[in-house]
């Protein structure tokens, strides 16, 4: 089945650095979204990918679809403590299709 | 706007017993989504509704899992018998019909000793 990669698994940033990850899969997908999970709460959207090559931005966050529609990245800048969390990328494969999520990163920020 | 609720959040069952899930989707929303969360891993999909009928159920493991959307709004989950390796957090969904952004609810966690 499809399967997308996230490594490493942790990330240990100080706060005010930059951050970025990666997600990579040996299949193509459509779509590709970035959430964010917080303890005990379910995954939050943060940015959605609809365009091969498309880069957006949502405040501090920044994401990128890769040109190959098998890869994305997302952008953190200047972290903060509320940075922290479990960081999923997910991808569709087509409207309504189901998403098929990666196994997270997990980010902690250092004062 | 509320969100998507989900009841128990916690749920401790022994083996071979039963356990039901609810969900309550944000008002308005057609697609209704149950997830499986196991520790360390990202959710995977176990069943779709569009309003009360079933669009994608091909990861759930309908010898022992069961949904139900009868009136296309609230959801159950039931697992019957509950097995060690359910285990895990189950999260739903729901969206607008045929848009890409899923709203989740905060999840039941679910311990099978």
């Amino acid at each position: 089945g499809q399967q997308l990669n996230q490594s490493p698994q942790s990330m240990f940033i100080q706060e005010g650095e930059d951050v970025s990850m990666n997600c990579t899969s040996s299949s193509i997908f459509n779509t590709w979204l970035w959430y964010k999970q917080d303890p005990g709460e379910g995954p939050v959207l943060l940015i959605a990918l609809y365009k091969a090559g498309e880069l957006t931005s949502n405040g501090r966050l920044t994401a990128q679809f890769g040109i190959t529609r098998k890869d994305s990245f997302l952008n953190i800048s200047a972290s903060i403590p509320s940075d922290v969390g479990i960081y999923f990328c997910a991808g569709q494969l087509g409207v309504g299709s189901k998403l098929t999520f990666g196994k997270g990163i997990t980010l902690s920020v250092r004062p | 706007e509320a969100g998507v609720a989900q009841s128990p959040r916690y749920k401790i069952i022994e083996k071979r017993q039963s356990v039901a899930f609810w969900c309550n989707p944000i008002s308005g929303h057609a697609t209704l989504y149950w997830y499986q969360q196991i520790l360390g891993q990202g959710p995977k999909l176990l069943i779709q509704f569009q309003n009360n009928g079933v669009v994608d159920d091909s990861q759930l493991p309908k010898d022992r899992f069961s949904a139900e959307r009868l009136k296309g709004v609230d959801s159950t989950l039931k697992i019957q018998p509950a097995k060690l390796e359910d285990s895990a957090v189950y999260l739903c969904a729901s969206s607008r019909a045929v848009t890409y952004e899923q709203y989740f609810g905060p999840g039941t966690r679910l311990t099978v000793t």
